[in-house]
């Protein structure tokens, strides 16, 4: 998607060890999210950012942790990878409520973890 | 944050409008309605948004009751290519809080 990196795309992990998902956008949007999304739970929200070191919890914030340390870059953390976290991630970004064109996501990254 | 209720799935025919309903009874009055798309295995993609008046872009049209409890998400002319998840989302009030929560959406799937 343009102006929205994930990296990496697909990552094979074991169990216990700790991963880092990155996002990198070029748009200088202010906000910034990660979603995660599993069969028969849709799109659940993990951590956002609203600026730079501001951020904050969505719903499914256990077991992971973020930080925005500059405006292109938002970082996602497995402290300690479990198998219940294998999932597909979602990055997104957006300028701010009513503004035009919403949130773009990126491609995703498809995490395992065994 | 307001909740929306939509349809598990809809069939439509290649050619014809899709019409997709939602309800967000609970709407607040600077709450905006959202919508985007999945197609599988990609990335979310947005297609349109409103507070109060019906709009209109490229890819659809979005029309919300004068009560603003209910809206409708109009493509005209469905192809194969927009069959899709269908997430219909209510935006809350920004600032340090605005965040988007995504229900389970509506599985459009358009026939030959």
């Amino acid at each position: 998607d343009a102006g929205i990196t994930q990296s990496p795309r697909h990552k094979v992990t074991e169990t216990g060890t700790p991963v880092t998902l990155r996002c990198h956008q070029t748009e200088n949007h202010r906000y910034m999210y990660w979603y995660r999304q599993d069969p028969g739970h849709g799109l659940r929200l993990i951590h956002y950012s609203y600026g730079v070191k501001d951020t904050d919890k969505g719903e499914v914030s256990d077991g992971y942790s973020v930080s925005r340390s500059k405006t292109e870059d938002f970082l996602l953390t497995l402290e300690s990878a479990t198998s219940s976290q294998t999932s597909v991630y979602f990055c997104a970004i957006s300028e701010g409520q009513g503004l035009p064109n919403g949130y773009t996501f990126g491609s995703g990254t498809r995490l395992t973890v065994v | 944050d307001a909740k929306t209720t939509q349809p598990p799935s809809m069939d439509c025919a290649e050619g014809r409008a899709a019409n997709l309903p939602c309800n967000h009874s609970t709407i607040s009055g600077n709450e905006y309605v959202y919508w985007y798309r999945q197609i599988h295995s990609q990335g979310p993609q947005y297609i349109i948004h409103g507070l109060k008046n019906n709009e209109t872009n490229e890819m659809a049209s979005l029309i919300i009751t004068e009560d603003r409890k209910s809206s409708t998400l109009i493509l005209p002319h469905a192809t194969l290519r927009d069959t899709a998840v269908y997430y219909c989302i209510v935006g809350n009030s920004g600032g340090s809080n605005y965040k988007l929560t995504f229900g389970k959406g509506t599985l459009l799937t358009v026939n030959p």
